[in-house]
């Protein structure tokens, strides 16, 4: 596709349910990037993938919270037992290659409230 | 770990008015340095980026930004905005050259008056 797609725009949910929040990077880019986002912050990164693998996930704030990128192109965020605090924005980006210079195209978010 | 400050939470100007919002990072070693900008009911994108060279680096729509090592600053500028420009701008760190963590601040709210 053009861009970054976050599917869904929208999650409510009741507190102890498990969500899954779906990203499609976009075409080609080997980096993928998991942030959230709470309401009056800027994004808080969660973890990174290049390819298939899980490069850096120490942005992820418990084991209820886990992601996979199985065939390198779509990721998912996946998250169990949900909290309150848990609600906000989770953001997803990706990049061609993942240099640190490289900018990031982002998707326009999942917006989780857990109720 | 790198750390941003952006110390205007919310700026309100009137149109023509000169921009500058603050930008301070926490870090030991090499850094890039990134402006990221958020328009109303849009996702974030790209204002400009520094990584190496010239301080000063121009960015789309007029901005501009200066990379002060000594000051460990990044300051975003703009002579003249524009109505348009209302929206939130985020700085954000990441270090040169090491796995990708993007380290963003909490943002500055734009408001511009016409």
């Amino acid at each position: 596709g053009a861009g970054v797609s976050q599917t869904p725009s929208n999650k409510v949910t009741e507190k102890g349910k498990y969500v899954e929040l779906r990203c499609d990077p976009i075409s080609g880019h080997t980096a993928l990037y998991w942030y959230r986002q709470s309401l009056g912050q800027g994004p808080e990164f969660l973890i990174y993938f290049q390819g298939t693998g899980a490069a850096d996930d120490s942005g992820l704030p418990n084991d209820r919270f886990f992601a996979v990128r199985p065939e390198g192109s779509v990721s998912t965020l996946k998250i169990q037992r949900t909290e309150r605090g848990d609600s906000a924005v989770y953001l997803c980006a990706s990049s061609p290659t993942g240099v640190s210079n490289e900018k990031l195209f982002f998707g326009s978010g999942t917006q989780l409230s857990v109720l | 770990a790198q750390s941003v400050s952006q110390h205007n939470h919310h700026v309100i100007l009137s149109e023509a008015a000169s921009l500058e919002l603050g930008c301070n990072y926490s870090y030991g070693g090499t850094v890039n340095l990134f402006w990221y900008v958020q328009y109303p009911g849009q996702h974030l994108q790209l204002l400009l980026k520094y990584f190496s060279g010239d301080p000063l680096v121009k960015g789309i729509k007029g901005f501009e930004a200066e990379f002060i090592k000594s000051k460990f600053s990044f300051n975003l500028r703009k002579p003249s905005v524009q109505w348009s420009d209302t929206a939130e701008y985020f700085c954000a760190v990441t270090p040169s050259g090491s796995a990708r963590q993007l380290t963003f601040g909490s943002g500055t709210q734009l408001t511009v008056l016409p």
